[in-house]
């Protein structure tokens, strides 16, 4: 079955920096996109950045670009996210989701669990 | 940037009853990347409905999709206990993606 395993948050300071990874398994991750979603306390869902199957296509969210990377190592089946220059309005959980593009529909078929990113001082 | 708009932001309903629940987009979009999430609370969100209509491997029939343009709804006919939750739209377009705020179905 498929699972997508967040790790990597945790409390970190004001513009310092933070890598999340995402631990796929039950399905080859080498031929699906990949995306990160977030969620501040309380608040609802902002999409973050995607990264093509194989890596080759990266877009990201205004309110991220050029501060956040996504990348993906499909030999290790695992997504990542470089956060630099971390802000207070970056605390949130963050998910990895699974891209699916099924005839003319695209959507997140799976999710994981999310984890903590946590910017205080 | 397409803003999508969902209301009402709280709806409190009985087991039992009909939950409407409204996504309106701030321009026409295509109906095939429109899609619907159910969360709660403490868990990952899951997805319900795509191209506005298909139900999700798995969702029962009580849930159904409809829309097209800029007006978009999703029904479920009768709640229960498991769908007090709160249900995300999200649209597709240009390389990326959007959310809706959000709409709560707590218990009356």
């Amino acid at each position: 079955q498929v699972q997508l395993v967040e790790s990597g948050g945790g409390v970190v300071q004001p513009g310092k920096s933070l890598r999340l990874s995402c631990a796929a398994s039950g399905f080859t991750f080498s031929t699906y996109g990949m995306h990160w979603v977030r969620q501040a306390p309380g608040k609802g869902l902002e999409w973050v950045a995607i990264i093509w199957y194989d890596g080759s296509i990266k877009y990201y969210a205004d309110s991220v670009k050029g501060r956040f990377t996504i990348s993906k190592d499909n030999s290790k089946n695992t997504l990542y996210l470089q956060m630099n220059s971390l802000r207070a309005e970056d605390t949130a959980v963050y998910y990895c989701a699974r891209d699916l593009w099924q005839e003319t529909y695209k959507f997140f078929d799976y999710w994981g669990q999310g984890t903590l990113v946590t910017v205080s001082s | 940037e397409i803003v999508l708009t969902q209301s009402p932001g709280t709806l409190s309903l009985s087991p039992g009853e009909r939950a409407t629940l409204s996504c309106r987009a701030s321009q026409s979009v295509s109906s095939s990347y429109l899609v619907w999430y159910q969360q709660k609370p403490g868990q990952a969100p899951r997805l319900l409905m795509y191209g506005a209509s298909s139900r999700a491997t798995g969702i029962p029939d009580r849930f159904s999709g409809s829309g097209s343009g800029t007006d978009f709804t999703l029904t479920i006919s009768r709640l229960e206990p498991e769908d007090f939750a709160v249900y995300y739209c999200q649209h597709y377009g240009s390389s990326r993606w959007t959310f809706g705020q959000g709409t709560k179905v707590e218990i009356k």
